[in-house]
């Protein structure tokens, strides 16, 4: 069945860890992105890719990296760098040229 | 800066009362406007997208105004039911591209009392 996942669920992150949050997607869309939502707040963009191995960053990419190695999968990466990752993170996707973005169900990043 | 701002952050209705939300905007140069729902713990789902040439969409109970001059959009759930309590998500496209720039607003939070 068609959509985006977005696995774990819960991650929890030690102190100078870094941690890889999965974006999978079979809606053959072209563009993906990540952004984070804190409590009480709209979402941040933190990456977004158009195309397979070409991404650029968003307002809030300090901290953070991403791949596009395959069209279907945008992993997003919290290193160190990141001082406060506690939040809620969101995955979305959208076809090439077209405004309406689709999203996963995201992932809660907790720190320990 | 484009800015979008939704008030209030918080609403409580009884069920059956139609209601408004609000969204606002700071430029009005927007390619398009779009309102989505969040359940505690979710992702987003599309409710409604007005195109910048638009004034309305409908769909079920669900009417979205846009008004670009005023930088102003409202959503009106008509007969509210408990099943609408949610967060609701305005957001706003500045321009056309593959991978278009969306601002986000905060968000009204909708609790429906049976």
């Amino acid at each position: 069945d068609g959509g985006i996942t977005q696995s774990p669920k819960y991650l929890f992150r030690k102190e100078g860890q870094n941690v890889t949050l999965s974006c999978e997607q079979n809606l053959n869309h072209d563009a993906m992105y990540w952004y984070r939502q804190d409590p009480g707040q709209g979402l941040r963009l933190i990456y977004y890719s158009q195309i397979v191995n070409d991404f650029q960053k968003g307002d809030i990419a300090e901290g953070y990296s991403v791949s596009r190695e395959k069209k279907e999968s945008f992993p997003l990466t919290v290193t160190s760098a990141q001082k406060n990752p506690t939040a809620f993170y969101l995955c979305a996707t959208s076809r090439q040229g077209q405004e309406t973005q689709y999203f996963g169900p995201g992932t809660r990043l907790l720190v320990l | 800066k484009q800015e979008v701002t939704q008030i209030p952050a918080a609403l409580s209705v009884p069920e059956g009362e139609n209601l408004v939300l609000n969204c606002s905007f700071t430029d009005s140069a927007i390619y398009n406007l779009q309102w989505f729902r969040q359940d505690p713990g979710k992702g987003l789902t599309s409710l409604l997208l007005i195109q910048s040439s638009q004034r309305e969409q409908t769909s079920g109970r669900l009417n979205a105004s846009l008004d670009k001059s005023s930088g102003r959009s409202t959503l009106y759930i008509a007969a509210s039911q408990p099943g609408d309590s949610a967060t609701y998500l305005c957001a706003v496209s500045l321009y056309y591209s593959s991978a278009s720039k969306i601002i986000f607003g905060s968000g009204t939070r909708l609790s429906i009392r049976p």
